[in-house]
């Protein structure tokens, strides 16, 4: 089975543009997380969707989006970008259930860079 | 609040030696409890996980759960330089897709 990808890999931004990133899970995953990994605060949960619905939404400001496709593909996009944003934001994919102990992969991760 | 703390480290052994790594978590309920490991540049791969109080082995890595203390460790056993990356814990409290990283433990193993 392929794994979680995400695209693009790299990104290099400026001040006040906007980003779209793209996670594609593992087939037959129906839940999407997304993450943001930064040195000073580690790994922090962005949102989750389940079957194109956000279903947790972590403590991040509304210039944060995201949405998830019927073939449970999903995009995340930053607008009007700052510097503290330069991140590596990483997408996990699980198979959906309510279970706590339903596991999540993580994809390879775009790294995002804003001058 | 819910929280996860882990020692940053770095945490030293030599190979063939026992890394113990902790894991500490600020909420009681129904939980289930993930290690995964972080080589530098790459993304976090699953360990193993755990749900409930005692122990559960995988190959050379053993995990412990003491839901009365709000602790959890990953041992592992015969360390190899190999395993040198940084360890995360994280947490569900039975929120679907969300999970609560403590701010990971810095392994090296030295030859």
């Amino acid at each position: 089975k392929a794994g979680v990808t995400q695209t693009p890999r790299y990104l290099i931004k400026t001040r006040g543009q906007q980003v779209t990133l793209s996670c594609s899970p593992i087939s037959g995953h129906r839940s999407v997380s997304w993450y943001q990994q930064t040195p000073g605060q580690g790994l922090q949960f962005l949102f989750e969707y389940f079957s194109e619905t956000q279903r947790n939404k972590g403590n991040f400001p509304g210039r944060f989006s995201g949405r998830q496709f019927s073939n449970s593909r999903s995009e995340m996009n930053v607008s009007t970008l700052e510097l503290g944003d330069s991140a590596l934001y990483l997408c996990a994919s699980s198979s959906g259930g309510r279970a706590s102990t339903d596991t999540q992969y993580f994809g390879p991760g775009t790294r995002l860079t804003v001058l | 609040q819910k929280e996860v703390e882990q020692n940053s480290g770095p945490l030293s052994v030599p190979e063939g030696a026992i890394a113990s790594l902790n894991c500490t978590y600020s909420d009681r309920g129904s939980q289930s409890f993930f290690w995964y490991r972080q080589y530098s540049g790459k993304s976090p791969e699953l360990i193993m996980f755990i749900y409930s109080n005692g122990d559960k082995e995988d190959g050379r890595f053993t995990a412990q759960l003491n839901k009365a203390s709000q602790y959890v460790s990953l041992l592992i056993r015969d360390s190899q330089p190999s395993d040198s990356a940084t360890y995360l814990c994280a947490v569900n409290w039975n929120q679907g897709g969300k999970l609560i990283f403590g701010q990971g433990t810095e392994l090296s193993v030295k030859p």
